[in-house]
């Protein structure tokens, strides 16, 4: 079973509108770590925000909010006022706490391409 | 700069041959992984350090992979006998352990078997 399910491959955005980027995960863990990344044509993977699976409230960093919805197992990505620089790869990711130690390493979902138009 | 620096930013080479790949962390980081990501997917997993020791590798990184990290600062990524399906983007991240642990990206190397 896929751990991080992105369901959109494509996103189109008009410039200055709002997009919300679908993510949900899978895992038995009750600590986890949930985060998104941007990944521009250039190929470099740029962190955007994390929520930790105990955060009683959504993360919001900027343009950037998670909204989290635990019992769903949902961390979906909303950007607002959407920029023209904004168009590029967007990629949620876990990390799973197993046993109650971290190993740290990142599994990732297929990814969704976000285009904003002008 | 202080972010993550990897090198070579791309190789090129013929079948058979080997490669080695570095990367530098972010310097109070004692955390490294490397990922490789292929084209239209996301970076899946290879292996990481906490300091010197190698503390995970994935059973993507089969025996012609070794990797190191031997004063738990820089690492290398060593391909031997590299065939065309090493063909990728190795990505390197540093982080540092604790409650979030914000893993924090190189530019990756991009690789191509001939």
């Amino acid at each position: 079973a896929q751990k991080i399910t992105q369901t959109q491959p494509g996103m189109f955005v008009q410039e200055k509108e709002a997009v919300t980027l679908d993510c949900t995960y899978d895992t038995s863990d009750p600590s986890y770590g949930l985060f998104w990344y941007k990944q521009p044509s250039s190929g470099e993977m740029i962190f955007l925000i994390y929520q930790g699976s105990y955060d009683q409230q959504n993360a919001t960093e900027g343009r950037y909010s998670l909204n989290f919805q635990k019992a769903r197992k949902s961390a979906n990505l909303v950007i607002s006022a959407s920029q023209l620089g904004d168009s590029a790869m967007y990629f949620c990711a876990m990390r799973e706490a197993v046993g109650g130690t971290s190993y740290g390493k990142l599994t990732f979902g297929q990814g969704t391409i976000l285009t904003v138009h002008p | 700069d202080t972010g993550v620096s990897q090198n070579p930013r791309h190789k090129i080479t013929k079948r058979g041959q080997n490669v080695t790949f570095r990367c530098d962390p972010i310097s109070e980081h004692n955390r490294l992984y490397w990922y490789r990501q292929t084209l239209g997917q996301g970076p899946e997993f290879l292996t990481y350090f906490q300091n010197e020791a190698q503390l995970e590798k994935s059973r993507l990184l089969s025996d012609r992979f070794s990797a190191e990290r031997p004063k738990g600062s820089f690492s290398t990524l060593e391909i031997q006998r590299t065939e065309q399906g090493d063909s990728a983007m190795y990505l390197c991240a540093s982080s540092l352990k604790g409650t979030q642990e914000t893993q924090y990206f190189g530019p990756g190397t991009r690789l191509l078997v001939l």
